[in-house]
C-alpha cells in the first residue's frame, strides 16, 4: 500500500520563479494538508484541500496556491519566489470520517537562490 | 502559552537509556499523534492515540485523556533513535482540519 508521494524530492529555483509541488496521497485518504517547515522550525499549515477544494487556510500569502485534483492528488504552487521561501514543504493525507490518522509524505526541499 | 508543550526540548542520553518524552496540551482533542523527523527528512507518524497505551517495538505511548497528557518511551534507545520527536494533536471538534503542533524534542543518543 503506496504511503503519500512528493516530487520533486529537491527543487533550485531563481527568486522571482514559479514552482509547482505534487503530492498524491495514501490510498483511500481523500484530504491533503500542507505545510512548510524552515530549517530548523516546525510544519507551518499552509492549507488543506478536500472534495478539491481549498477548506482552510494558514497565514500565507497569496502567492501560495494549490489544487486538488479529482483523483485526491493535489498541488502546491508558489508565485514570485523568495528567498524566504526556501524550506521542506511536507504534505499529509488523511481520511474524512476516518480515524484521524495522517500520513506523511518525505517533503520537497526548495531552495531558492 | 502554546496549546500543546513538550519537555524537554532537548535531550541526550547514552545508548541503552530509557528515554521519555513528555506533551501536555490544553484543548480538547480528537487524537494525539506522535511524529518523528530525522535531520532534513520527512515525518514519519509513530503513534496516533485517542486513549490507553501503544506499543510498537521499542516504542511506547501513553495518554491521560483527563489530565491532558501524554508520554513516548523508547526503551533501550539506539543512536538510530536520534531525531527530532513532535507532539501533534487534532483539536476535538475540528476532525481532519489542520493539526496543532508543538515545537519538539531533540534527541540525541550516543553511542
Amino acid at each position: 500500500d503506496a504511503g503519500v508521494t512528493q516530487s520533486p524530492t529537491h527543487l533550485i529555483k531563481t527568486r522571482g520563479q514559479q514552482v509547482t509541488l505534487r503530492c498524491s496521497p495514501k490510498s483511500g485518504h481523500d484530504t491533503v494538508s500542507w505545510y512548510q517547515q524552515a530549517l530548523g522550525q516546525g510544519p507551518q499549515f499552509i492549507f488543506q484541500y478536500y472534495e478539491e477544494e481549498e477548506r482552510q487556510r494558514g497565514n500565507f500569502p497569496d502567492r501560495f496556491s494549490g489544487h486538488q485534483f479529482p483523483n485526491y492528488s493535489s498541488e502546491l504552487n508558489v508565485n514570485a519566489l523568495l528567498l524566504g521561501d526556501s524550506a521542506l514543504y511536507l504534505c499529509a493525507s488523511s481520511s474524512q470520517g476516518g480515524d484521524y490518522g495522517y500520513t506523511f509524505g518525505s517533503g520537497t526541499r526548495l531552495t531558492v537562490v | 502559552k502554546n496549546e500543546v508543550e513538550q519537555s524537554p526540548q532537548n535531550l541526550t542520553a547514552q545508548e541503552g537509556e530509557f528515554i521519555t518524552i513528555n506533551c501536555s496540551y490544553s484543548v480538547g482533542i480528537s487524537a494525539l499523534h506522535w511524529l518523528q523527523q530525522h535531520p532534513g527528512g520527512g515525518i514519519v507518524s509513530l503513534f496516533m492515540l485517542s486513549s490507553g497505551k501503544k506499543k510498537h517495538g521499542r516504542l511506547i505511548a501513553t495518554i491521560n485523556i483527563q489530565e491532558k497528557h501524554s508520554s513516548l518511551h523508547i526503551t533501550a534507545s539506539h543512536p538510530r533513535d536520534s531525531a527530532v520527536y513532535i507532539c501533534a494533536v487534532t483539536p476535538y471538534m475540528d476532525s481532519n482540519y489542520q493539526l496543532i503542533w508543538g515545537a519538539g524534542t531533540k534527541l540525541i543518543i550516543k553511542p
